[in-house]
């Protein structure tokens, strides 16, 4: 079974500072991508990357970075948190040619 | 811009079908997903249609009619376990890697 983990369920983080959510998979995957969801917006893809030191700006990359060293991990910063920023964060991979993406269970981060 | 078009909520009761439909307007539109997402959980896979016509799996069903922009998910013999929100996704990057969502359907079933 594919494993996606994230590096916390609850964060709780003060307007500012530096955030770092970690997201690790386990089969292997090409290609890796950040989520945000909110009520009534779905799910807006922040980045993706589809390799090791790739990524790709997604809908909504204002105020986020992020970093993928190794294949198995893909890591979301928020280089300085703001309370907009408050939102469940989601990783997912996906590996090719399948078209499922696995996702991860979450990070509700909330930003005071 | 890209969007996909879904009702918010649906509801019904066991045992009942319930269709929930999905209209897209993309560029460079690859194929349509289909995701339920349990209150608290990850969403998880349900299918793909990347050609027109329906796919069965079980219980669900997706159909697709690319002439139409138009897709939607077929829930039969509706259960209790089947209350989640279901989201609508197109395969719309060039990689043929990245989905954008619809905000997705609750849908409610009840005894």
């Amino acid at each position: 079974d594919v494993k996606v983990t994230q590096s916390s369920r609850y964060l709780v983080k003060r307007t500012g500072e530096k955030v770092f959510l970690e997201c690790v998979q386990d089969m292997d995957h090409e290609n890796m991508f950040w989520y945000r969801q909110d009520p009534g917006l779905g799910l807006r893809l922040i980045y993706f990357s589809y390799d090791v030191k790739m990524k790709e700006k997604g809908d909504i990359p204002e105020g986020y970075s992020v970093s993928r060293e190794k294949k198995e991990r893909f890591s979301l910063i928020l280089e300085s948190a703001s309370t907009n920023q408050t939102s469940m964060y989601l990783c997912a991979s996906r590996g090719m040619p399948s078209y499922e993406q696995y996702f991860g269970p979450g990070t509700r981060l909330t930003v005071t | 811009g890209q969007s996909l078009e879904q009702p918010s909520e649906v509801t019904a009761v066991e045992g009942a079908i319930v269709q929930i439909n999905c209209t897209y307007q993309t560029s460079g539109f690859y194929g349509l997903s289909w995701y339920q997402q349990h209150d608290g959980g990850a969403p998880t896979f349900l299918s793909y249609n990347a050609l027109d016509g329906l796919e069965e799996t079980g219980r669900f069903s997706s159909f697709l009619s690319r002439s139409d922009s138009y897709g939607y998910l077929l829930l039969q013999e509706l259960q209790m376990k089947d209350s989640a929100s279901y989201f609508c996704a197109d395969d719309h990057n060039q990689a043929g890697t990245a989905l954008i969502f619809g905000k997705g359907t609750t849908l409610s079933v009840s005894s």
